[in-house]
């Protein structure tokens, strides 16, 4: 079965551009959420989607959005990037019970961005 | 704010040595922790996970041990191999937070030949 996959790996932008990123999550996986990993903060939740719903929402500015696709394929989007927005972000789905239980989440191996 | 640079603790173990990793979490609430791997250039990869009703869980070479009174998580590795070298994560979940995990700050393990 193939893994979460994010496109694209790598991407260089400028300040005060916009940038939007892609997540397949695993087959049959709903629920998609999304990371910021930098040496600064760590990783840290942006938001999480399901069933084309946004569940859960992070910390983080408004510039920071998302959404998700009937095929559960995700995509986020930054606006007005700015220096500190350079990170890895990482992808991650999991199945999603209907019972509510806990599921684990798969982890893609994320896209750099790099703002200058 | 000002963010701060993240300083990761090192452990160093000799190959075939067993290794522990221990990770303090924030939230007594919550429920579900997980265990995760990340190589240089790769995203987290699951390792393993225990609920809150558990104080042990064991998977192939790993363990996972729950305190939940002092609210403490550890990983212990049987027989550490040059493989294991990565930055190993403990992430937290409140249920009623949905799939939001709270990450700690991580731990470099280097494996020595």
């Amino acid at each position: 079965k193939a893994g979460v996959t994010q496109t694209p790996r790598y991407l260089i932008k400028t300040r005060g551009q916009q940038v939007t990123l892609s997540c397949s999550p695993i087959s049959g996986h709903r629920s998609v959420s999304w990371y910021q990993q930098t040496p600064g903060q760590g990783l840290q939740f942006l938001f999480e989607y399901f069933s084309e719903t946004q569940r859960n929402k992070g910390n983080f500015p408004g510039r920071f959005s998302g959404r998700q696709f009937s095929n559960s394929r995700s995509e986020m989007n930054v606006s007005t990037l700015e220096l500190g927005d350079s990170a890895l972000y990482l992808c991650a789905s999991s199945l999603l019970s209907l019972a509510g239980g806990k599921e684990t989440q798969y982890f893609g191996p994320g896209t750099r961005l790099l703002v200058l | 704010g000002e963010s701060v640079g993240l300083h990761l603790p090192t452990l160093s173990v000799q190959e075939g040595d067993n290794s522990i990793i221990n990770c303090a979490y924030s939230n007594s609430a919550s429920d579900y922790f997980i265990w995760y791997k990340q190589e240089s250039g790769k995203g987290p990869q699951f390792i393993i996970d225990i609920r809150s009703n558990m104080d042990k869980r064991q998977g192939q070479r790993v363990t996972v041990l729950l305190n939940k009174t002092v609210k403490h998580l550890s990983l212990q590795i049987a027989a550490t191999q040059p493989g294991d070298s990565a930055v190993y994560f403990c992430a937290e979940n409140v249920m009623e937070y949905g799939n939001k995990l709270v990450f700690g700050a991580g731990t470099i393990l280097r494996v020595k030949s």
